[in-house]
């Protein structure tokens, strides 16, 4: 079954600097993955999507890439700031006509001042 | 537009009582997600509705959850009886029809089962 792997230990980095998130999955390749937000308290937020015949997507300060002979994404956050400190997940789609998302378990981003 | 609405937000009741959830989606949302959350599994697909049916509940635990759609604006979901180990947080999604869309969580319910 499709696994996914995101970085299990918090990031943190200095203000301005810029954050690198990683989500690794195992399996078949998806149709296409998506970068969640989620702050303490609150339900997930969508950032950005990228599909399979997708390298990278941009919007604003956030770059995602999608690299599918390594099975792996990366999302970026350049310019970092205190306000983007919040877990971020990644989801893969399973494919097919199912609407069924496979989650990670988040990376943990902590931005300093 | 509200954004998808929960209630309630909060739960606390003892082992062996009846537990219910109930999610209000965004309107014009076809499909409609009920997810846990926990620290150890992350987010988990319970089930998801298409136009008020039931699409796929394999990530439903066992005979003591069930969820209901009976009409676009409203669903429930149910565990009886509860257990400790239900004991996590429970997000209602919505998302339109087009494939790949993205999901509009709630605030979610936390639910803690004494």
């Amino acid at each position: 079954s499709q696994k996914i792997e995101q970085n299990s230990e918090a990031l943190n980095i200095q203000e301005g600097k810029t954050a690198t998130l990683t989500c690794n999955y195992t399996n078949y390749s998806p149709a296409y993955l998506q970068w969640y937000r989620q702050d303490p308290g609150r339900g997930p937020v969508f950032l950005l999507l990228i599909r399979e015949n997708e390298k990278e997507k941009r919007k604003e300060r956030l770059k995602v890439t999608f690299d599918t002979t390594l099975k792996q994404s990366l999302f970026h956050i350049t310019a970092s700031q205190p306000a983007d400190s919040a877990t971020y997940l990644c989801a893969l789609d399973r494919g097919g006509n199912n609407r069924k998302l496979i989650w990670g378990l988040g990376t943990s981003l902590a931005v300093n001042p | 537009d509200a954004g998808v609405i929960q209630s309630p937000r909060h739960e606390v009741t003892e082992m062996g009582q009846e537990v219910t959830l109930r999610c209000k989606p965004i309107s014009g949302h076809d499909y409609l997600f009920w997810y846990r959350q926990t620290m150890m599994r992350g987010l988990e697909l319970l089930i998801y509705f298409n136009n008020n049916v039931p699409i796929d509940d394999s990530g439903m635990p066992e005979d003591r959850f069930s969820a209901k759609m009976p009409n676009a604006s409203f669903s429930t979901l149910k565990i009886q009886p509860s257990e400790p180990r239900d004991s996590a947080v429970y997000f209602c999604a919505s998302s339109l029809p087009e494939y790949q869309e993205t999901q509009y969580f709630g605030p979610g319910t936390r639910l803690l089962v004494l």
